[in-house]
């Protein structure tokens, strides 16, 4: 069974539409992430939460904003999208305050902005 | 500052060679340390961690990376490489507030 689940696995959008990426975790983990990946940038840290809290913010542009409405969510929304918006976007989890917790990723939604 | 650097973007080797993934990094402490790999279409999953004790560290697959501290690196290494094993390998840095760290990654290409 999947231990993080990322919705969808697929998305077309127009650009200049808003989408929401959607990730929940069942492994009890308290920290979760965002990461961006494309042929630009191997694997981009996006963004870090805690207990729901933001932690860490590496991402520009205020188009993405992530929101935990539970403990073991972390959805993304995008606003206004464009084309470079393109990417493959993982999300991650671990047990925060452990410096050997490894990160659990999800497979992906892999997003094409047309 | 904290880094951790993969030298090689890309490696190719024939199927049942040897094989090393350089990894290294720049860290003030004893840092912990990983591996992981992503196969095509899919997360990152982790390969093996570091943190002390015997240098040499066994990860799933047969990998292995070990640890040097004079050479600031954390090598992967593997006897005799598989197709399957074709992917993307990631070395990771956790740094003082346990986030992770990422090389740029190297890709594996084995030649049948």
């Amino acid at each position: 069974d999947p231990k993080i689940i990322q919705k969808p696995k697929y998305l077309v959008a127009v650009t200049g539409s808003e989408k929401i990426l959607i990730c929940e975790q069942y492994l009890g983990h308290n920290a979760m992430y965002w990461y961006r990946q494309s042929a630009k940038k191997p694997l981009e840290f996006m963004f870090s939460y805690s207990y729901q809290k933001l932690m860490d913010n590496q991402t520009a542009s205020s188009r993405f904003q992530p929101q935990s409405s539970k403990k073991n969510h972390l959805d993304l929304q995008i606003t206004a999208l464009k084309p470079d918006d393109s990417a493959t976007y993982f999300c991650a989890s671990s047990q925060e305050g452990q410096a050997n917790s490894d990160y659990t990723f999800g497979s992906g939604t892999r997003l094409l902005v047309i | 500052a904290q880094s951790v650097t993969q030298p090689d973007a890309r490696v190719t080797v024939s199927e049942g060679a040897s094989l090393q993934l350089r990894c290294k990094y720049s860290y003030s402490a004893t840092p912990y340390l990983f591996w992981y790999v992503q196969y095509p279409r899919q997360g990152l999953q982790l390969l093996l961690k570091y943190y002390s004790g015997d240098p040499v560290v066994q990860g799933v697959n047969s990998f292995e990376a070990e640890f040097s501290k004079s050479n600031s690196s954390f090598h992967l290494q593997k006897a005799s490489v598989h197709w399957s094993d074709s992917a993307v390998y990631f070395c990771a840095l956790s740094d003082s507030n346990y986030q992770l760290i990422w090389g740029s990654g190297t890709k594996l290409i084995i030649k049948p």
